[in-house]
C-alpha cells in the first residue's frame, strides 16, 4: 500500500519561496506520476501540478511562472516550490499519486503552509 | 471561482438516496470520461470514491456510483449512512496545462 508524507516549515514570510517534499512509502517513485494539490482553509481543492519520475512536469497556469517541482528517485522524493509567496497562498498542501488520468488515487495527509511576517 | 459548479449543499436521511450534480463544459466534463469523485471528511485528506466517471476503486461500497451526461456529471449515493456525512468534490481532466479542474465541493449532511 502507497503512503505518502508531506514535509517541510510551517509558515513563511511573505515574497519567500514555500518549500515542500513529498515522501513516498510502499513503493517506487520510478512509475506513474505524482501531484501536489492545495486547500486554503474552509475552501476547496486547487491542483497545482504533476511531476512524472522523468522529470517532465505540467503546472496549473496561473501558478505556472511561481512553480517548480523536482523528483529524486534515490531518496523516493518528489517536491514542491512556490516562490513570491504571499497570504494567499496559505493553505493545507496535499501530495498525492496519479492513478489514472486526472485521478489522484492516493493522499498523504496534508500539512498547513500559513505565509505571515 | 472553481471550474466546475457543484451545489454547496445535499441532504438526505438514512437509507435514502442523493445526487451530487457537477456541471462543466465541453473543454472538460462534457470533453473526456475523466471525471473523478472525491470524499472528504473533517480535517482529513480527500479519498477518491469514482474516477473515470463510474469506475470505483477497490474498497468503495457500490453504494457510491457515478454518471454522465452531456457536460454534467453525477455521484449518487444510495442507502446513505451516518458515515457518508463529509464534503464531496469533484473533478475532471481538462486536456493540456489544466490537467485538473475541481468542483468547489458539496457538504454532504445525513439527517
Amino acid at each position: 500500500q502507497v503512503q505518502l508524507q508531506e514535509s517541510g516549515p510551517g509558515l513563511v514570510k511573505p515574497s519567500e519561496t514555500l518549500s515542500l517534499t513529498c515522501t513516498v512509502s510502499g513503493g517506487s517513485i520510478s512509475r506513474d506520476y505524482w501531484s501536489w494539490i492545495r486547500q486554503p482553509p474552509g475552501k476547496g481543492l486547487e491542483w497545482i501540478g504533476y511531476i512524472h519520475y522523468s522529470g517532465s512536469t505540467n503546472y496549473k497556469p496561473s501558478l505556472k511562472s511561481r512553480v517548480t517541482m523536482s523528483v529524486d528517485t534515490s531518496k523516493n522524493q518528489f517536491s514542491l516550490k512556490l516562490s513570491s509567496v504571499t497570504a494567499a497562498d496559505t493553505a493545507v498542501y496535499y501530495c498525492a499519486r496519479v492513478t489514472t488520468i486526472a485521478a489522484l488515487g492516493y493522499w498523504g495527509q496534508g500539512t498547513l503552509v500559513a505565509v505571515s511576517s | 471561482q472553481s471550474a466546475l459548479t457543484q451545489p454547496p449543499s445535499a441532504s438526505g436521511s438514512p437509507g435514502q438516496s442523493v445526487t451530487i450534480s457537477c456541471t462543466g463544459t465541453n473543454s472538460d466534463v462534457g470533453g473526456y470520461d475523466y471525471v473523478s469523485w472525491y470524499q472528504q471528511h473533517p480535517g482529513k485528506a480527500p479519498k477518491l470514491m469514482i474516477y473515470e466517471v463510474s469506475q470505483r476503486p477497490s474498497g468503495v461500497p457500490d453504494r457510491f456510483s457515478g454518471s454522465k451526461s452531456g457536460n454534467t456529471a453525477s455521484l449518487t449515493v444510495s442507502g446513505l449512512q451516518a458515515e457518508d456525512e463529509a464534503d464531496y468534490y469533484c473533478s475532471s481532466y481538462a486536456g493540456g496545462n489544466n490537467y485538473v479542474v475541481f468542483g468547489g465541493g458539496t457538504k454532504l449532511t445525513v439527517l
